[in-house]
């Protein structure tokens, strides 16, 4: 079975410092792994997916299959990433998506 | 440029109503799902569609429905509404891989 864990529910940083969004994952098989963020007043969007080792607006997350771990790192804060992040799985070759709880991030000025 | 299209933002029902939840994308997207979102439990999958009048069970498909007559409209019905199904429910549609979401529809069980 597909499980998504993201033991954080809230996490409040202040501008400039580093964060790390943490998710875990439980999958028998090959994951996709994927981030979404939902900005206040707007639908969820998908931020990065780990198969195209991209960094959007500075965030970077790196699939580690050893700790079974894709967290969301940004080396420096910024106050219009506050949000709420969901880390999600998908079997490879599946399109049924599992969701995290996800974790609210608020960035202080 | 709307891709996936809820058709209603914000609804009232009374216990015990039938409820309709449409969502239309444009996408041609094979693929197309129900979540509902729910404060510190995420989004959890109720229902989806691989294909025309194809439907599959996510992991809270009790209580509710699902109708793909259409490859763009996929419905969600609530045959008898409950104040458990009081939620925020979010359409998604894909090809593969990365979702694109609908802006959700807040249902409100009195």
């Amino acid at each position: 079975a597909q499980r998504v864990t993201q033991p954080e529910k809230l996490l409040s940083v202040f501008k400039g410092a580093p964060v790390e969004l943490k998710c875990n994952y439980s999958y028998s098989g090959s994951p996709e792994l994927f981030w979404y963020v939902q900005y206040s007043r707007q639908r969820l969007q998908l931020l990065l997916r780990h198969i195209s080792r991209e960094s959007i607006k500075g965030f970077t997350a790196d699939l580690n299959k050893g700790e079974t771990s894709f967290h969301l790192k940004k080396p420096f804060a910024q106050e219009e990433d506050s949000a709420m992040y969901y880390c999600a799985l998908s079997g490879h070759g599946d399109n049924d998506m599992r969701f995290g709880a996800g974790t609210r991030l608020t960035v202080k000025p | 440029d709307v891709k996936v299209t809820q058709s209603s933002r914000y609804l009232v029902k009374r216990t015990g109503e039938k409820v309709f939840l449409e969502c239309v994308q444009d996408m041609d997207h094979e693929n197309m799902f129900w979540y509902r979102q729910d404060p510190g439990l995420g989004l959890r999958l109720i229902y989806f569609s691989y294909d025309v009048k194809m439907k599959e069970k996510g992991d809270i498909p009790e209580g509710y429905s699902v109708s793909r007559e259409k490859k763009e409209r996929f419905s969600l019905i609530l045959e008898s509404a409950s104040t458990n199904q009081t939620s925020m429910y979010l359409c998604a549609s894909t090809r593969t891989g990365s979702y694109t979401f609908g802006s959700g529809t807040r249902l409100t069980v009195v």
